[in-house]
Order: C-alpha cells, then sequence, then structure tokens
C-alpha cells in the first residue's frame, strides 16, 4: 500500500478554471510539501506546513493556496489555472526533529505526482 | 539562498561501465541527500550522509560527502539499465528547515 497518495494523477484543464490537487499520506509524518516539477528546473517548493496549524510559502507560491485539513491531508489549489502551470506535482512527507523515529534531516517520502496540463 | 548544481545534467552509458555523478555547492550543508526518480514517479530517497568527508555504500552505488559539507558525489560502478533515472540531491541547513534540490542528473544505461 502506498504511503503517499495523491489524487488525480492526471488533469487536463482549462485557463481559468479552479482545481484542487489533494495528497493523504499513512505515513504519520508531520510535516508535508508541494511541489512541481518541471523540465530543467528541477523540484521547486509551493507550500509546506510542519504541522496542522502551520503554513508556509515556498519560493513559487503565486497563483497556488494550500489547506491543511488534518495531519494526514494536505491540499494544493490553483484559484484560476493558467498555461504556464502545467507541471507535475509532488506531495512529500517528512519527520520533524523533534520525533524519537528519523534523523530529523527532513527526509522526504514523495507521492507518485499529478500531471496537470492546462490549456 | 543555497543552490545546488549537477553535474552532468545527462549521462548516456552502456552497461557495465562506471560513472559518478556530482553536486556542488558554494554553501554549507548540515545534510545532503541524494534521490533517485523514475519516469512516472515520485523521487525515493537513497541515502543521507551528514558528516564532512563520509562515505556511504548501497550496493554498487558509493555517496561521498565533501569534507567542507559544500559538495557530494555519487558514482555507479558496473551500471545496470535499472539505474536509469534522475538522481537529485537535496541539501539541508537545518532539521528546522527545507531541503533544496538539485536540478538533477539523467541517467540512461542502455543493454
Amino acid at each position: 500500500d502506498a504511503d503517499v497518495t495523491q489524487t488525480p494523477r492526471n488533469r487536463i484543464t482549462k485557463t481559468g478554471k479552479r482545481i484542487m490537487l489533494e495528497c493523504s499520506q499513512t505515513k504519520g509524518h508531520d510535516r508535508m510539501y508541494w511541489y512541481r516539477q518541471d523540465p530543467g528546473l528541477g523540484l521547486r517548493l509551493i507550500y509546506y506546513s510542519f504541522d496542522v496549524k502551520d503554513i508556509n510559502k515556498g519560493e513559487i507560491s503565486d497563483g497556488y493556496s494550500v489547506s491543511r485539513q488534518a495531519q494526514a491531508k494536505f491540499s494544493l489549489s490553483l484559484e484560476s489555472a493558467i498555461p504556464n502551470q502545467t507541471a507535475l506535482y509532488f506531495c512529500a512527507t517528512s519527520t520533524g526533529p523533534t520525533r524519537t523515529s528519523g534523523s530529523g534531516y527532513n527526509e522526504q517520502f514523495f507521492g507518485p505526482g499529478t500531471r496537470l496540463t492546462v490549456l | 539562498t543555497q543552490l545546488l548544481e549537477q553535474s552532468p545534467q545527462f549521462l548516456s552509458i552502456q552497461e557495465g561501465e562506471n560513472l559518478t555523478v556530482y553536486c556542488n555547492s558554494s554553501s554549507v550543508f548540515s545534510s545532503l541527500q541524494w534521490y533517485r526518480q523514475e519516469p512516472g514517479e515520485g523521487p525515493v530517497l537513497l541515502v543521507t550522509v551528514v558528516t564532512g568527508g563520509e562515505v556511504k555504500k548501497l550496493k554498487r552505488l558509493t555517496f561521498q560527502f565533501g569534507d567542507a559539507r559544500k559538495d557530494s558525489s555519487l558514482h555507479i560502478t558496473a551500471a545496470q539499465p535499472g539505474d536509469t533515472g534522475l538522481y537529485l540531491c537535496a541539501g539541508g541547513v537545518s532539521g528546522y528547515s527545507t531541503l533544496t534540490f538539485g536540478k538533477g542528473t539523467m541517467l540512461l544505461v542502455s543493454p
């Protein structure tokens, strides 16, 4: 069974539409992240959350919003999708340094990704 | 802003060859991680190195953290087609920070 799941896996939408990508995890990790991956640009952090009440912007948060509904759920929304948001989107989780398990180095566990195409 | 430069960007080799890929920065990191990403999947953690000069081995893969903790290398001995994928390095400044990812080295190993 997958520890980090993402839905949908593929999505094609039109410019101006509102889109939500969902992420769920069964790893019991406090920290969750949303990245996008573009050819030649690598993984870029959109938003991250170190616990349920904590939300932080990453390096490319413009045009995106997030919601941390529970420890296990972190969703990413595109309020009004535009073509340059076409990319692979990954959710990831990690433990924090206060946990007894894990090394405390933010070792990340990724979901399988969502391929989003905005026409 | 910490940056991680990976080289080469792309590497195409024959099965059985050895190779080394590099991850370099002008910044000091408290930890350096390597991930492998196969097509259609998310990155998977291979190793974390935390001590300057540290060497870790994972079967045919050897990872080294530079003495000054600014760079790292990944050496693969006798590459196999199953090693094909995108290799990403990622650095952390502390356990309370996020990770900085390099852009990756795409490795293609042909039979």
